[in-house]
């Protein structure tokens, strides 16, 4: 699987915009962008995916770089909820090969 | 919509036994896939099943196992288990296959070996 890099950790005022970058330099033509997160003592949380263009949906937005290099989860209006470990994961489309590769996410914390 | 079900919640043993977790997946969801989280390893695939077939499998030995059933539900057994096998083991299932379909986890299983 194609790896990520993201930063270990960020921090972000409570009820501002949140960034949060990943960087796929070796990504393939056929990989999906995902990404999850996972708040404390739960499960992972789906919360966004695409392949080419920007995607929006009711928890966030994915901006993808035109040469899908790098692609960046923007959360529009961060709350305490929102303080979770993210993970940028690429999903190759290969069929039988449906596994996740988790790398070690970002910690982000939410300053009130 | 219920989500994915997981039970027990917390489950603790001593080395040597054996356990039995089970997944009760979203209703209409064929696709079951299971991870170990630690806090070394990190989140880790163990194995996927789609239609009652096991489809992937992960880096594991095989004292683990896993079955699907027709009604998509699924169990993991960890046979003479040890010390390191203390996890938080995680079931997610999707709709179907294909790596755009998005995978909804349950909250897990927290295993402890004593």
């Amino acid at each position: 699987d194609a790896k990520t890099t993201q930063p270990n950790s960020m921090e972000s005022n409570e009820e501002e915009p949140v960034h949060l970058p990943c960087n796929h330099s070796t990504i393939s033509g056929t990989d999906y962008i995902h990404w999850y997160r996972q708040l404390p003592s739960q499960g992972p949380e789906y919360v966004i995916h695409g392949l080419t263009s920007n995607v929006n949906n009711r928890m966030a937005s994915l901006a993808i770089a035109e040469d899908r290099k790098s692609s960046t989860l923007i959360l529009h209006r961060a709350t305490l909820r929102d303080a979770a470990v993210y993970y940028c994961i690429l999903r190759r489309g290969n069929f039988g090969n449906e596994k996740l590769t988790f790398g070690t996410g970002t910690r982000l914390t939410i300053i009130p | 919509k219920a989500g994915v079900t997981q039970t027990p919640r917390y489950l603790i043993k001593t080395r040597g036994q054996q356990v039995t977790l089970s997944c009760s997946p979203i209703s209409g969801h064929r696709s079951v896939s299971w991870y170990q989280q630690t806090p070394g390893q990190g989140l880790q695939f163990l194995f996927e099943y789609f239609s009652e077939t096991q489809r992937n499998k992960g880096n594991f030995p095989g004292r683990f196992s896993g079955r699907q059933f027709s009604n998509s539900r699924s169990e993991m057994n960890v046979s003479t288990l040890e010390l390191g096998d203390s996890a938080l083991y995680l079931c997610a299932s999707s709709l179907g296959q294909g790596v755009n379909q998005p995978q909804h986890f349950g909250d897990g299983t927290r295993l402890s070996i004593l």
